[in-house]
């Protein structure tokens, strides 16, 4: 069953805390990725994953960092969140160099900083 | 700068009518360009991907169009149902490589009434 899972679904935090988004894959992809999703805006990339310990920037990468220890599993980490990381954050994988054919996405999660 | 624009940015219309989505990018170069529809409060759900110039594709209801020269896509949807309320998300991958990045559009907000 081809899926990409991300926990939790909402998450509200308060500015100072740190926050561990989740992502997994049972497709053995060894791209991933973290995006947010901005109201008016498309979706941008924070990071991009090759394979396990090989990640790099995206476009949006300040604020946040990431942990690729297995394939399967993908995590954005914000250390003291602020209120401008409000979003809605979507993990997707994909085949590398195969976007086109194997791109997945995650249901998001909701994140809110008071 | 914005590499991919849609319009029209929200569209209504009434159940059983057909509707037109356009896309255009200015990412280059242009390996592919996927088309997504997204529910309230979900993911992104894959509709069609185009790779080819001059690709069409036809997914039930869904058709789409893709003009490499004009770097220009369209989505048809046929005969509209209530369900097809969503936001459709155009997206365009640059190559056809490990390194390839995706580059978003913010999508055409759909509303459907009875």
């Amino acid at each position: 069953d081809m899926k990409v899972t991300q926990m939790p679904r909402y998450l509200i935090k308060r500015m100072g805390e740190n926050v561990l988004l989740e992502c997994g894959q049972d497709m053995s992809h060894e791209t991933m990725y973290w995006y947010r999703q901005d109201p008016g805006l498309g979706l941008q990339l924070i990071y991009i994953s090759y394979d396990v310990d090989s990640n790099s920037e995206g476009d949006i990468p300040k604020g946040y960092r990431v942990s690729r220890k297995k394939r399967e599993h993908f995590s954005l980490i914000l250390d003291s969140a602020k209120t401008n990381q409000t979003s809605v954050y979507f993990c997707a994988s994909s085949l590398p160099g195969r976007s086109a054919e194997t791109l997945y996405f995650g249901s998001g999660t909701r994140l809110t900083v008071l | 700068k914005t590499q991919v624009e849609q319009s029209p940015q929200s569209l209504v219309v009434r159940q059983g009518e057909n509707c037109v989505l356009q896309c255009n990018y200015s990412v280059t170069p242009d390996n592919h360009l996927r088309w997504f529809k997204q529910d309230t409060g979900k993911g992104l759900v894959s509709l069609t991907v185009l790779v080819h110039e001059n690709d069409k594709t036809s997914n039930g209801r869904y058709s789409a169009t893709l003009d490499k020269d004009a770097k220009h896509s369209t989505l048809h949807i046929t005969a509209t149902l209530l369900d097809d309320t969503a936001t459709y998300i155009c997206v365009v991958g640059d190559r056809g490589s490990a390194l390839g990045r995706l580059h978003f559009g913010a999508g055409t907000q759909l509303i459907v009434i009875p």
